[in-house]
């Protein structure tokens, strides 16, 4: 079983600043990695798949990179409804499972 | 516009048994591989089951085998969770979401249902 661990679990950070949030697979994943937001109240939302490629409407300012065991979801310039919690997900081939992480919650500084 | 529409969801006993429907529109749901995630209460993201779009090819979380069965009607464009033996730590908000090209990942997700499991 393929575990995913992010951190760090909260990040806090002032609106205009970078954020940066970092993702580990337990065994290497190749680039089978996405990155998802929720809001308070609301569904996911798909941001990154692929571990780089963004989701359809998706600002620029999102941006996902790593391949094998790390990746990392950067946010250049947090704006103020990209305070949410944020989840990496990976897929294994055998046996078919999908596997999330246990998310970082960005917070306003 | 890609909708997913959640019902079903309520309390239940344990021991209990309840049936979770999604109905899809604004697209081909014939053609697409479809999933549930649930998410207990204050806590993270949690892959349930999936089914190919035939609905010929199905998964299961370890802690649902046994109890849970998914299932769709692509006539109806509606995708099910039969949910059976429900315990305590079931009680979550199921989503369904829809799997993307790759079926690596889910690019539309319902709004969800809660489900809560007590006595």
């Amino acid at each position: 079983e393929i575990v995913m661990t992010q951190s760090p679990a909260t990040l806090s950070v002032s609106p205009g600043e970078r954020a940066t949030l970092s993702c580990r697979a337990s065994q290497s994943i190749s680039s089978s990695l996405g990155w998802y937001q929720q809001k308070p109240g609301q569904a996911p939302r798909l941001l990154i798949y692929g571990a780089s490629t963004r989701a359809t409407g998706i600002p620029a300012r999102f941006s996902g990179s790593g391949s094998g065991t790390e990746f990392t979801l950067t946010i250049s310039s947090l704006q103020s409804e990209d305070f949410a919690v944020y989840y990496c997900q990976q897929y294994n081939n055998w046996p078919p499972t999908w596997t999330f992480g246990q998310g970082t919650k960005v917070e306003i500084k | 516009e890609v909708q997913l529409v959640e019902s079903g969801g309520g309390l239940v006993q344990p021991g209990g048994s309840l049936r979770l429907s999604c109905a899809a529109s604004a697209f081909t749901f014939s053609s697409y591989e479809m999933n549930w995630v649930r998410q207990a209460p204050g806590k993270g993201l949690e892959w349930v089951s999936y089914i190919s779009s035939s609905g010929s090819t199905i998964y299961y979380t370890d802690s649902v085998k046994g109890r849970f069965t998914i299932s769709r009607d692509n006539a109806k464009n509606s995708l099910y969770l039969q949910m059976n033996s429900l315990r305590a730590e079931d009680t979550a908000v199921y989503y369904c979401a829809r799997g993307d090209s790759s079926g690596f990942y889910f690019d539309f997700w319902g709004q969800g249902t809660l489900v809560t499991v007590s006595s």
